[in-house]
């Protein structure tokens, strides 16, 4: 099993429409989660983050943690064609040498005008 | 501004000529990574360093070197590349800690004929 494994993509929607990302993990003691956003050619850029259970919001974005699922999620409401990128979940963990931070392989997201 | 320079930026190379990717950050991390990134295979991780002089293995790190030799640089050489190592590399760092934000640097492409 993967560490860090994110939905099949590629994913479409329309504009406006609401993009639902989803991530599991399988190390109980992750501690930190993340979401990236990478456009075609580019580098991974920090979009969100979240260390508790609940929702974070910010913006147009929401993350979603439940710990006890290992489930992460990222919520993009009123989706712009400017979303249309690979999002990568990130998940850190606690380990002897010090934290690692592992990526998914990323869900391409298109959102179509 | 605080950034993560990697150079060069593209690199066309051939097999067995030995060829070293630099990367510096300007923020004072302690810790600094490199990753590859190829299609369907999402970000991995080649070396990491906790700190100066600390360098551990990540997921994939056959056929590259590192060093730590201070805080601000950490190289990626390549002592006799291949053609499996085309591939797209970041070069990333980050403060201590499990919330620390994973700073990416612009990536640099690399071809080996």
């Amino acid at each position: 099993q993967k560490e860090v494994e994110q939905n099949s993509g590629p994913l479409s929607v329309p504009e406006g429409a609401i993009a639902s990302l989803n991530c599991t993990y399988s190390d109980r003691v992750s501690q930190s989660f993340f979401w990236y956003r990478q456009y075609s050619g580019k580098s991974p850029e920090l979009i969100m983050s979240i260390y508790s259970n609940g929702d974070k919001e910010d913006g147009r974005f929401t993350a979603q943690l439940n710990k006890a699922s290992q489930y992460v999620s990222l919520l993009i409401r009123d989706s712009q064609p400017s979303d249309s990128a690979t999002y990568l979940c990130a998940v850190n963990s606690w380990e002897t040498s010090g934290s690692r931070l592992t990526f998914g392989e990323g869900t391409q997201l298109t959102v179509n005008p | 501004e605080a950034q993560v320079t990697q150079n060069p930026r593209y690199l066309i190379t051939v097999t067995g000529k030995k060829l070293t990717v630099t990367c510096s950050q300007n923020m004072n991390h302690e810790y600094m990574s490199w990753y590859r990134q190829d299609p369907g295979l999402g970000l991995r991780q080649i070396y990491y360093s906790m700190n100066v002089e600390v360098t551990d293995k990540g997921d994939v790190p056959e056929g590259y070197k590192v060093s730590r030799k201070e805080k601000r640089n950490f190289p990626l050489i390549l002592e006799s590349p291949s053609p499996n190592q085309t591939s797209l590399y970041f070069c990333a760092s980050r403060s201590q800690g499990p919330t620390g934000e994973l700073f990416f640097g612009e990536g640099s492409r690399l071809t080996v004929l």
